[in-house]
């Protein structure tokens, strides 16, 4: 994948977890990040658009930042409803195509 | 609420072209800012952008699977669709269509349910 994220991570219950996404100049540098998140046999759902956006009805305890060729996802307050794979995805202007990371499944212990 | 509906047959056989059919309801396909989208996850694995079409038919592709894929609209029918030539075991997968909010933005939503596509003689 062009963009990096760690294949998992885990926590428990009540704490906080972040999920890392790295990527180059030409696509997290210069371009929007979003995360999705894709709950077990379901599809993809959009978590956070725009770096650090939230569509209504996405709680406040999933909030996205980035700095860099680098993107943060954080989650507070896991709940055993987040065990989930988290995806990031940006625009690359020099490939001229969406790209994502391989996922992250996210364990609450 | 937008809503997207894949279908398409599940069975592909190697060297054929896979077709598939995204459905909108509840929503304009014509929408400004937005493009139609086609993005694939073989088991166990990330997602891959295949493309986008906008409601005018100018289509944009994944420069991986430029030689191989067409994505079209019918704005009459609310459907856009996706041809995928030749195809073997490697594109085995679960394909999504989405709504893509384009122009320097690029995030997805909404996402249909995903259909499976296997490719088998």
């Amino acid at each position: 994948s062009v963009l990096t994220q760690p294949p998992s991570v885990s926590a428990a219950p009540g704490q906080k977890v972040t999920i890392s996404c790295s990527g180059s100049s030409s696509n997290i540098g210069s371009e929007y990040v979003s995360w999705y998140q894709q709950l077990p046999g379901t599809a993809p759902k959009l978590l956070i658009y725009e770096d650090n956006k939230r569509p209504s009805g996405i709680p406040d305890r999933f909030s996205g930042s980035k700095s860099g060729t680098s993107a943060t996802l954080a989650i507070a307050g896991l709940q055993t409803g987040d065990e989930a794979d988290y995806h990031c995805g940006a625009w690359d202007f020099s490939l001229n195509s969406v790209v994502f990371g391989g996922g992250t499944k996210l364990t609450v212990l | 609420q937008v809503q997207l509906q894949e279908s398409g047959p599940a069975l592909v056989k190697p060297s054929e072209t896979l077709s598939l059919t995204c459905t909108v309801s509840n929503g304009s396909i014509s929408s400004d800012s937005y493009f139609w989208s086609w993005i694939r996850q073989p088991a166990g694995k990330g997602l891959e952008w295949i493309g986008r079409v906008y409601a005018s038919g100018s289509a944009n592709y994944n420069p991986s699977l430029k030689s191989r894929v067409t994505i079209s609209v019918d704005t009459s029918t609310r459907q856009f669709s996706l041809n995928l030539d030749s195809v073997t075991a490697a594109d085995t997968a679960v394909y999504y269509c989405a709504r893509l909010r384009g122009y320097g933005h690029h995030w997805f939503d909404p996402w249909g349910q995903g259909t499976l596509v296997t490719v088998s003689s």
